[in-house]
């Protein structure tokens, strides 16, 4: 079982719609959790991070954890064009600077 | 301020060859992350650094090695570069180290290894 997983898409959405990313993690002890965003041949940019159970918003984004379930997710709304990227999930499980990666969601925003 | 920056951004070795990339944080960054991304294997760590100290290491073999400097900039060394280092490096840069600290990526380093 991987560390983080995520469904590696493509997730197809038509602009103006909400777009649903989804990860889950098998570390218990994990603490933080960040969703990047990776554009073709860029680095992968922070978007969001979230510690705490519920849902944490940040304009068109939300974060949502459930540590029971050991699950993060992140909902884009009014999905753009230009949010057509790759979504990766990361994981924090100690007081370190590792995390760890899912492979990635892909986001494909319809005009 | 003033992101992360990489050098250089591109580099083309050959087999068995050494290579070294550098990376400056942003201002005030004490730690520093490296990561390797490939398309099979994603984004992987590769060690992390900490006042000049390694605090962390991933499942890499030894020819992969690292500094930090009192500045806090960091560099990694590849000895007897394999066709398989062939990958983006990416450093990563946090203010401090542990929960609560978000990491923020430089434009990342492309080996090719020929």
């Amino acid at each position: 079982q991987k560390e983080v997983e995520q469904n590696s898409g493509p997730l197809s959405v038509p602009e103006g719609a909400i777009a649903s990313l989804n990860c889950t993690y098998s570390d218990r002890g994990s603490q933080s959790f960040f969703w990047y965003r990776q554009y073709s041949g860029k680095s992968p940019e922070l978007i969001m991070s979230i510690y705490s159970n519920g849902d944490k918003e940040d304009g068109r984004f939300t974060a949502q954890l459930n540590k029971a379930s050991q699950y993060v997710s992140l909902l884009i709304r009014d999905s753009q064009p230009s949010d057509s990227a790759t979504y990766l999930c990361a994981v924090n499980s100690g007081n370190t600077g590792k995390l760890i990666f899912g492979q990635g969601t892909t986001l494909q925003v319809k005009p | 301020k003033a992101g992360v920056t990489q050098t250089p951004r591109y580099l083309i070795k050959t087999r068995g060859q050494q290579v070294t990339l550098s990376c400056s944080p942003i201002s005030g960054h004490r730690s520093v992350s490296w990561y390797q991304q490939t398309p099979g294997q994603g984004l992987q760590f590769l060690f992390e650094y900490f006042s000049e100290t390694q605090r962390n290491k991933g499942n890499f073999p030894g020819r992969f090695s690292g500094r930090q400097f009192s500045n806090s900039r960091s560099e990694m060394n590849v000895s007897t570069l394999e066709l398989g280092d062939s990958a983006l490096y990416l450093c990563a840069s946090s203010l401090d180290r542990g929960l609560g600290n978000e990491q923020f990526f430089g434009p990342g380093t492309r080996l090719t290894v020929l």
